[in-house]
């Protein structure tokens, strides 16, 4: 059965600094991998995706993540972070065939917190 | 309005009543879903629309009653809930269901409190 790990349930990094928000995954093929972000009182908005080609993937807001098959990772990253980018960031990883749809399984989430 | 709706966007209810929970999506999609969004636990995907067709239910159980008149709307009707039922409840849309490329949009979700 495919899985999501996101190995730290809460991140704290200072205005400025660097992130890497990490995601291992477990699925019996190529996967499609996705980070999404969600902000207090929101639903969940799409950062950006993998489903094939370079493996370094450029996404919104100056986020990229990069899709490691050997380590079954698709970490996120920024170089600089920004007091807006405070929010809770989840990784999926599909498609799996359920008995009339693809979908997605997600991880529990990483809460990003930024120190002016 | 843009996206994907969702009213009402707080609702308290206790465990006799019966409510309604609406998403609208203005998107043109033809798949709807509802995920349960519950504190520490990863997103759980209740229901699956797609061409307004059920065609997944991950054994959720009948206290939560979903109906999807057509591809823009999407309900999720409840009665005599459980207070573990509280959580936030997201609704989300694709283009469809039968390639796994497509990207769902979500709401910005119910939050649901049951007394």
């Amino acid at each position: 059965a495919q899985s999501v790990t996101q190995p730290d349930i809460h991140i704290t990094v200072s205005e400025g600094a660097s992130l890497e928000l990490r995601c291992n995954y477990s699925y019996g093929a190529t996967p499609y991998l996705f980070w999404y972000v969600q902000s207090p009182g929101q639903g969940l908005q799409l950062l950006l995706k993998y489903f094939s080609g370079d493996t370094l993937v450029q996404g919104i807001k100056g986020f990229e993540a990069e899709f490691k098959r050997s380590q079954s990772s698709f970490n996120l990253r920024k170089p600089s972070v920004h007091w807006s980018d405070a929010a809770e960031y989840f990784c999926a990883v599909g498609p799996y065939s359920g008995a009339g749809s693809y979908q997605l399984t997600f991880g529990k989430g990483t809460k990003l917190s930024v120190i002016p | 309005e843009t996206g994907v709706t969702q009213t009402p966007r707080h609702l308290v209810m206790g465990m006799t009543n019966k409510k309604s929970l609406k998403c609208e999506q203005h998107l043109g999609h033809n798949a709807m879903y509802w995920y349960k969004q519950s504190a520490k636990k990863p997103l759980e995907l209740m229901f699956v629309y797609n061409f307004k067709e059920q065609t997944e239910n991950n054994s959720v159980p009948s206290r939560f009653s979903p109906e999807c008149p057509n591809s823009s709307h999407l309900f999720l009707h409840l009665h005599t809930l459980q207070p573990e039922d509280s959580a936030l409840y997201l609704c989300a849309s694709s283009q469809d269901t039968g390639a796994g490329t497509d990207t769902q949009y979500f709401g910005p979700g119910t939050r649901l409190t049951v007394l």
